[in-house]
């Protein structure tokens, strides 16, 4: 399997502007996780769904971010409108029923 | 809210020497798992313990539930072990999928 995919890998913005992180989980995965890494407060879960629908999304930090999952094999986690304080990597895993989760590669947002 | 420290944030060692890294949390909880992020930005997951101790290759990760505290222990290390080591843990009686992050342990390990 492929695991985990995520694009871009990369994305230099300028505040105000929209930003969509993608994400593939592994197939047959039914849990899907968006998480944000920054060096001040290490890994924070944004956003939890099972089985496509959206669980707990107590992380999200506010209305300018918004995530889907229109299907089993695709999310996507959006940003309008960025702010230099959202330039962090974010990461896409998912899970079977059991404990371990796959982790994509991160994206790596820079908003200027 | 559990809260998950790790010990040391850094650690520097010379390859072949025993590394020990170390992670306590505050609630009871149901798992603890430790990831490995390398230099790339990519996250693996290495082990996940609820008791005991489990081994692999020369990893070994140790849990006592009673004392809140978890430790990894990397035996003759090499240059390639060098990364951020992560603990994470599930609360025991909340969800059964959230984790809570320590910052992690930025290990180097010199020729």
């Amino acid at each position: 399997d492929a695991g985990v995919i995520q694009s871009p890998r990369h994305e230099v913005t300028e505040m105000g502007q929209e930003v969509t992180l993608r994400c593939k989980p592994i197939s047959g995965h039914n849990s899907l996780f968006w998480y944000r890494q920054t060096m001040m407060r290490g890994l924070e879960l944004l956003i939890y769904f099972n089985n496509n629908v959206p669980i707990d999304d107590s992380g999200m930090p506010e209305d300018r971010f918004s995530a889907k999952m229109p299907n089993a094999s695709f999310s996507t986690l959006k940003i309008q409108p960025s702010e230099p304080r959202d330039s962090a990597v974010y990461f896409c895993a998912s899970k079977t029923g059991g404990e371990t989760q796959y982790f994509g590669p991160g994206t790596r947002l820079l908003v200027l | 809210k559990n809260e998950v420290e790790q010990s040391p944030q850094n650690l520097t060692a010379q390859e072949g020497e025993f590394i020990t890294i170390n992670c306590s949390y505050s609630v009871g909880i149901s798992a603890l798992h430790w990831l490995q992020q390398h230099p790339g930005g990519g996250i693996v997951s290495l082990f996940m313990l609820s008791s005991g101790k489990k081994k692999h290759g020369r990893l070994i990760a140790t849990i006592n539930i009673q004392e809140k505290h978890s430790s990894l222990h990397i035996t003759a290390s090499h240059p390639r072990d060098s990364a951020v080591y992560i603990c994470a843990v599930r609360n025991s009686g909340g969800s059964n999928y959230k984790l809570t992050f320590g910052k992690g342990t930025l290990l180097t390990v010199n020729p």
